[in-house]
């Protein structure tokens, strides 16, 4: 089955570094990858939406040029979390789809745990 | 708005015990549902679906039925396992290219 392979799994790392998260599409074109956030025992939140080719369409209230975002080819979106602070630490997962049908599913990658000290 | 309200958990069951989590939403027009499986540490795992009114998804012995009627979805197994302890959470989506709403998850606990 289609798979998305996310990452880093894990990073930790210093205060006001930046950290760059990709996500992949291994087996089939990703026209539209989703980006989400998930705080510890809680759901989670849309980020932003990304299609091949052209930017990123951001959640209200997620800083666009905090969490960068690339999607540059049909298998690789990038999350950039640029000068990183704990307030910044979560739980990070993309999906992707490969087409507009409503039976096209959504693939979720295994998500990037990120701990910033 | 769009949203999808699910029982609040921990839950905690013993082995073989039957399973409910309840799943209500609010829509316009007629979204997908689903059902998604989250374990400890990992990503999301699609658990089951359905596109429309009626349809029932099921897999891994757990069922759900789209009703329009009541706006719900709720998740059931009969028989439940240590292995199903997971987070669950149930969510809409309007097309593949729309973003998924999800509810804010049952933590769902089975003891041996």
């Amino acid at each position: 089955g289609a798979v998305v392979s996310q990452h880093p799994s894990w990073v930790i790392c210093k205060s006001g570094t930046s950290v760059k998260i990709e996500c992949r599409s291994l087996d089939f074109q990703a026209t539209t990858m989703f980006w989400y956030r998930q705080f510890p025992k809680q759901s989670l939140m849309l980020m932003a939406t990304s299609n091949e080719g052209s930017k990123a369409t951001y959640e209200q209230g997620v800083e666009k040029d905090k969490f960068l975002i690339n999607h540059a080819s049909l298998t690789l979106s990038t999350l950039t979390v640029t000068s990183a602070h704990p307030e910044d630490s979560s739980f990070y997962i993309c999906s992707a789809t490969s087409g507009t049908g409503l039976d096209q599913p959504q693939h979720f990658g295994d998500g990037t745990r990120l701990s910033i000290l | 708005g769009n949203s999808v309200t699910q029982m609040e958990g921990p839950v905690t069951l013993s082995e073989e015990a039957f399973l409910t989590i309840n799943c209500t939403y609010t829509a316009t027009g007629y979204p997908s549902l689903f059902w998604y499986v989250q374990y400890p540490g990992e990503g999301l795992q699609l658990l089951l679906k359905a596109t429309k009114a009626d349809d029932k998804g099921s897999n891994k012995g757990f069922e759900a039925t789209y009703r329009k009627e009541t706006t719900s979805f709720h998740l059931e197994k009969g028989s439940v396992q240590v292995s199903d302890s997971a987070v669950y959470f149930c969510a809409l989506r309007y097309s593949s290219a729309s973003k998924i709403i999800f509810g804010s998850g049952t933590r769902l606990s089975i003891r041996p």
